[in-house]
C-alpha cells in the first residue's frame, strides 16, 4: 500500500525558517512534489524532487533521500501570507502517475 | 498566465440526482485528472485520462462516475447518482507530460443533501 506521512500543524514565527518532514512508504517511486494549499483553495505546486538531495527556489527549498523515503520542505524568512497547508506527494508504481497525497501539514505563522 | 478553470464553483444538488462538472484544462496540456478532497481530509486521487482514454482510476472512481472530453477544450466528470458521501470538493488539474508539475482549478464544492 502507499503510506505517506507528515506532521499535522506546525507553528513558526514570521522572518524564521521551518522545516517540514514527509515520509513515505510507496510500492515504487517516480517523484515527491511539494504543493501549497490555503483553506478553501486549489493545491499549488511548490516544488519536484526525483533524484536525491536538495533543490532551491527562491525562499523554498526541497530534499529528497530515496534510500530513507524521505523529504522535507524548507521555508526560509517566513512571511505571514506562508500561512497554508504543505501537502507532499508522491508518484509511485510502474506506468503510474497519480499523486498520492499525504494528509498535509498546517503551517501558522505568528508574527 | 494559463490556468485551469471550473465551473460551477458551487453546486447544490439532491441525493440521487445526476451532476457533471466541467474543467477547461490549460490547452497545450495532454494529461488530465480529477482529484476530490472531502472536508478536512486528505486530497484522494480519481481519475486520469490521456489520448482520449481513462490511463488510471482509483477505487473511488466506481460505476457511477464517468469523464469525457466532449470537444478539444472541455473535460468533465459525471456523477450519475450522487450519494451523501459525495459531497466533497472536487479539483480538475492538468499537466503538459507525465510526472510533471500538475496545474490544479479552482474546483468545485459539491453539496449532496
Amino acid at each position: 500500500g502507499q503510506n505517506i506521512d507528515q506532521p499535522t500543524e506546525m507553528t513558526a514565527t514570521e522572518g524564521a525558517i521551518v522545516q517540514i518532514n514527509c515520509t513515505y512508504q510507496t510500492s515504487g517511486f517516480n517523484g515527491l512534489f511539494w504543493y501549497q494549499q490555503h483553506a478553501g483553495e486549489a493545491p499549488t505546486f511548490l516544488s519536484y524532487n526525483v533524484l536525491d538531495g536538495l533543490e532551491e527556489k527562491g525562499r523554498f527549498s526541497s530534499f529528497l533521500s530515496r534510500s530513507k523515503g524521505y523529504s522535507y520542505l524548507l521555508l526560509k524568512e517566513l512571511q505571514m501570507k506562508d500561512s497554508a497547508s504543505y501537502l507532499c506527494a508522491v508518484t509511485s508504481g510502474a506506468g503510474s502517475y497519480q499523486l498520492t497525497f499525504g494528509k498535509g501539514t498546517k503551517l501558522s505563522v505568528i508574527p | 498566465e494559463p490556468e485551469v478553470t471550473q465551473t460551477p464553483s458551487h453546486q447544490v444538488t439532491q441525493m440521487g440526482q445526476e451532476v457533471i462538472l466541467r474543467c477547461v484544462p490549460i490547452s497545450n496540456h495532454l494529461y488530465f485528472y480529477w482529484y476530490r478532497q472531502i472536508l478536512g481530509q486528505k486530497v484522494e486521487f480519481l481519475v486520469s485520462f490521456y489520448n482520449n482514454e481513462i490511463s488510471e482510476k482509483s477505487e473511488i472512481f466506481d460505476d457511477q462516475f464517468s469523464v469525457e472530453r466532449p470537444d478539444g477544450s472541455n473535460f468533465t466528470l459525471k456523477i450519475r447518482s450522487t450519494k451523501l458521501e459525495d459531497s466533497a470538493m472536487y479539483f480538475c488539474a492538468s499537466t503538459i507530460d507525465r510526472n510533471t508539475e500538475a496545474f490544479f482549478g479552482q474546483g468545485t464544492r459539491l453539496t449532496v443533501v
